[in-house]
Parts: structure tokens; sequence; C-alpha cells
């Protein structure tokens, strides 16, 4: 199973709202990541997680937090975005090999955000 | 940063024809990947290529690391074939893939 699974499918908030994104996997995958893509461009690493610990942002506003609550589960925590974050939202994993290499990912389906 | 360069940005074929795209990168790699992202956004992995040459189907990569490059070939392309191609390497071993901009493909009956 390969499968990458990510909830909700759209989300349409609003600049004060508060709310979250899901990814989910169940192959044993111990890193765990956050890309962004907006509108015909490529997605763009946002966190990486390994064993349950963040080890890249990439100089993301704090104004988004992700959460790694467990091995199988990332979250991506969401409050006072602005409208210019409306993107689609891809999480990903991989297994880490020998000598910490990390090695192919699997994405989920994404989440579509609209800020309103 | 490396950078990582794909040709061409676009391409249109008629139902049948073969292509190959291409993937440019500035410096030696980890990982490289091949992804086709559907119309709905998912990105579904090609090929997980760092080096030598892979064949799945209709579609066939090969990486010549030490020239820094890949190409995915594509045969008797589909209407289902269409959609945007992305090469994708990590050349810093920290699991940061790094997108090239795509080659959009078309694939008219």
């Amino acid at each position: 199973d390969t499968e990458v699974t990510q909830t909700p499918k759209h989300l349409v908030m609003g600049m004060t709202n508060k709310k979250s994104l899901k990814c989910e996997q169940h192959m044993g995958h111990r890193a765990m990541y956050w890309y962004k893509q907006k509108a015909k461009k490529p997605p763009e690493l946002m966190f990486v997680y390994s064993y349950e610990k963040l080890s890249i942002n990439e100089s993301v506003p704090s104004r988004f937090s992700p959460e790694c609550p467990n091995s199988s589960l990332l979250n991506l925590h969401l409050h006072a975005l602005q409208p210019e974050d409306s993107a689609l939202y891809l999480c990903a994993s991989s297994q880490e090999g020998e000598a910490s290499s990390y090695n192919e990912q699997f994405f989920g389906p994404g989440t579509r955000l609209t800020v309103l | 940063g490396i950078q990582v360069e794909q040709s061409p940005p676009d391409l249109i074929l008629q139902e049948g024809a073969n292509s190959t795209l291409r993937c440019n990168f500035s410096d030696s790699v980890n990982n490289l990947q091949w992804f086709h992202q559907n119309p709905w956004g998912q990105l579904i992995n090609l090929f997980y290529i760092p080096s030598g040459t892979k064949q799945n189907g209709r579609l066939s990569a090969t990486t010549v690391a030490t020239e820094r490059y890949s190409l995915l070939y594509i045969s008797s392309s589909q209407t289902t074939d269409s959609g945007v191609y992305f090469c994708a390497v990590d050349g810093s071993n920290t699991g940061k893939l790094i997108f090239g901009q795509g080659t959009t493909l078309q694939v008219k009956p």
C-alpha cells in the first residue's frame, strides 16, 4: 500500500479563522513532508519531519504551524492566513534508508485551500 | 542551491506518437523522481531513478548522473497521458525535493 491520505479535500476559510489540515500514512515511513503548490507552479517544500521531529522549516511564516503527533500523522495548523496563501497543500512521506538517506517520496491528493 | 531545468515547457502530440522529456540538474543528486500531475492535482509517482534505466509499460526513464540529466520516454501516447510532468531532485540528502518547472503535455485524439 503506497497511499497517503489528506483531509479535507477542499477548504475555504476567512482570514480570522483557525483550521487544520490532516495527513496520514500507514506505510511505516518515518519522514513526512508538507509542500505548497500555487497555480501553474511546481510544488515547494515547507516542512520536513524525520522521526516525528521537525528537521527542515523553509522559513515558513508562523501562521502555518506543523505538528507530528505520531509517526503516521502530520497536521498543518492554519491561523490568520492571507488570500495569497490560497494554494494546493500536498503532504508526502518516505522511508529513511541507510545512512539516513531519504528515499522515494509518495504524495497525497492534496487539500485545495482558499482564503477569503 | 541545486537548479532543475525541464524541457520542453509545453508539448502537444497526436495520440500514438512518442516523446522525450528532459531534466537537467546542476549538481549531484541523492534522489531523482519523475511525477505526473493529473488535472485534480494528484502527483503520481512514475520513477524513482537517481541513476540507471527503468521501464514501466509505455514509459521508461534514464538518468545519467555523471552528466546531470534524466530523460523520460513516453511511447504510443494516449489522451490519458495529458497533464504536467515534473522532475524533482534531492541534492542535499535532507529529503528536500526541488522540482523543475514541469512539462505540460497535451495528447490529442
